[in-house]
């Protein structure tokens, strides 16, 4: 059962690249989620999404682009890479609304913008 | 506006003694509260949670957290740390914003164990 799994799980790019970052889900999750880690910080919420086709802001989106064609996949797209998007990314996924119910995340994926 | 604070950033402990890793919340109406653990390169896995049942949470690996209203606190606890214990520990609490809810996490303990 793999869970999330996110790539690439490093990746240095330079300024003004683009990137996407993979997540794939195999539960079946509605609900999925690309969060930012920054050092000594909690995690941010940059976009979700409820299902198929439909995507929304969380409190980080600047930068940032996502699609949900299918239940399964929710890549995160850089599209002018910047030093401020150095970060640990995360996605996961839910069954339900985060209400109550538990996230399951990826490994994550380190970025640097050089 | 609702918030998490993790009064501590690190935390050092012997291996054999308790742990507390102390989390104050705020929140406008009952929430959910969770503890999640991340081993370095590893995706946050969660320890517990509560959802307004029984105040005092049972989670896996020997850790519990109290829930005390009065006190707007959601501390986590364990009678003896083991050296596998040593991670990164978020105290997490979901948050209504009409009709849906976002989770906010706070910036996380680091606990050390020392042998």
């Amino acid at each position: 059962n793999a869970g999330v799994t996110q790539t690439p799980k490093f990746r240095i790019l330079k300024i003004g690249q683009s990137m996407t970052l993979q997540c794939t889900q195999d539960m079946n999750h509605n609900y999925m989620y690309w969060y930012r880690q920054d050092p000594g910080m909690g995690l941010k919420l940059i976009y979700y999404s409820v299902g198929a086709g439909i995507t929304d802001k969380g409190e980080v989106p600047n930068g940032y682009n996502v699609s949900r064609s299918t239940t399964e996949d929710f890549p995160l797209r850089l599209e002018l890479a910047a030093p401020s998007q150095t970060s640990v990314y995360f996605c996961a996924s839910s069954y339900g609304t985060v209400g109550a119910n538990v996230l399951t995340f990826g490994a994550g994926s380190r970025l640097t913008v050089l | 506006a609702q918030s998490v604070t993790q009064l501590d950033s690190h935390v050092s402990v012997s291996e054999g003694t308790p742990v507390l890793l102390r989390c104050n919340y705020s929140s406008s109406y009952s929430p959910s509260l969770f503890w999640y653990v991340q081993h370095p390169n590893k995706g946050l896995q969660l320890l517990l949670k509560y959802t307004s049942a029984a105040t005092l949470v049972k989670g896996i690996n020997g850790f519990e957290a109290e829930f005390k209203k009065s006190e707007t606190s959601f501390h986590l606890t364990k009678p003896s740390a083991h050296m596998s214990d040593a991670a990164e520990y978020f105290c997490v609490v979901s948050d209504r914003m009409d009709s849906s809810y976002k989770l906010i996490f706070g910036s996380g303990t680091r606990l050390l164990v020392r042998p």
